[in-house]
């Protein structure tokens, strides 16, 4: 099945720190990574995605990930923390040439504590 | 705000009725994608449109239908409701097709309509 993992049901760090939330995939092919967020009572919100070039992608809000080849991961890491990115995140790939819904990750819950 | 609109925000229902959702994608999209979410099973893909016709079917029951309309927004019909099948329902939008493939891959989503089954 091609399908994404996200190892960790929940993040903690201290406002200011960096932070990584974590993603490996397993697809056939050349996967389309994406990274969304979810704020309590609200829909999914676009991080950033990637689909071909530089392996480090740039996003919304700060957040950037770095896409690996060779570990098959694609995890996304923001230098500082704020409070206010306290939420869910999720993983995602289209993959190729499968049509073009999304499989989602379950999911990380992240706390940024002040 | 996405672009991507959803109706009603909430619906509390019984058992064995039957319910429309609906969406409407953001102006220029014609792809709408329909997604289920809930504890147990997280993020599932239902199904596609793209420009009126059935593109993809995902997890997607029997009882599930959807059909989308020439002013492109989407409805999703549940029928003979269970008490599982409460879960938050999201609609995305996508941009045309080129050659097959997106344009954009990305997918924007609505806010989302709470489903409970009583």
């Amino acid at each position: 099945a091609q399908s994404v993992a996200q190892p960790e049901d929940q993040v903690n760090v201290a406002e200011g720190n960096p932070l990584t939330v974590k993603c490996t995939y397993s697809v056939s092919g050349n996967p389309y990574l994406f990274w969304y967020v979810q704020y309590p009572n609200r829909g999914l919100q676009f991080l950033l995605k990637y689909i071909t070039g530089d392996n480090l992608v740039k996003g919304s809000y700060g957040f950037e990930a770095e896409f690996n080849k060779s570990q098959t991961s694609f995890h996304l890491k923001k230098p500082s923390a704020l409070v206010s990115d306290s939420a869910l995140y999720f993983c995602a790939v289209r993959p190729w040439g499968s049509g073009y819904a999304l499989n989602f990750g379950k999911g990380t819950s992240l706390l940024v504590t002040p | 705000d996405s672009g991507v609109t959803q109706t009603p925000k909430h619906l509390i229902t019984a058992t064995g009725q039957r319910v429309t959702l609906r969406c409407s994608p953001r102006s220029g999209d014609l792809s709408v994608y329909w997604y289920q979410q809930s504890l147990d099973q997280g993020l599932q893909f239902l199904i596609q449109y793209y420009n009126g016709e059935e593109r993809a079917k995902g997890n997607i029951l029997e009882r599930f239908s959807a059909q989308q309309f020439p002013d492109l927004h989407s409805e999703l019909n549940l029928s003979s409701l269970e008490l599982g099948d409460s879960a938050l329902y999201f609609c995305a939008s996508s941009g045309p097709l080129s050659g097959g493939a997106p344009v954009t891959d990305t997918q924007y989503f609505g806010p989302g309509t709470r489903l409970t089954v009583l």
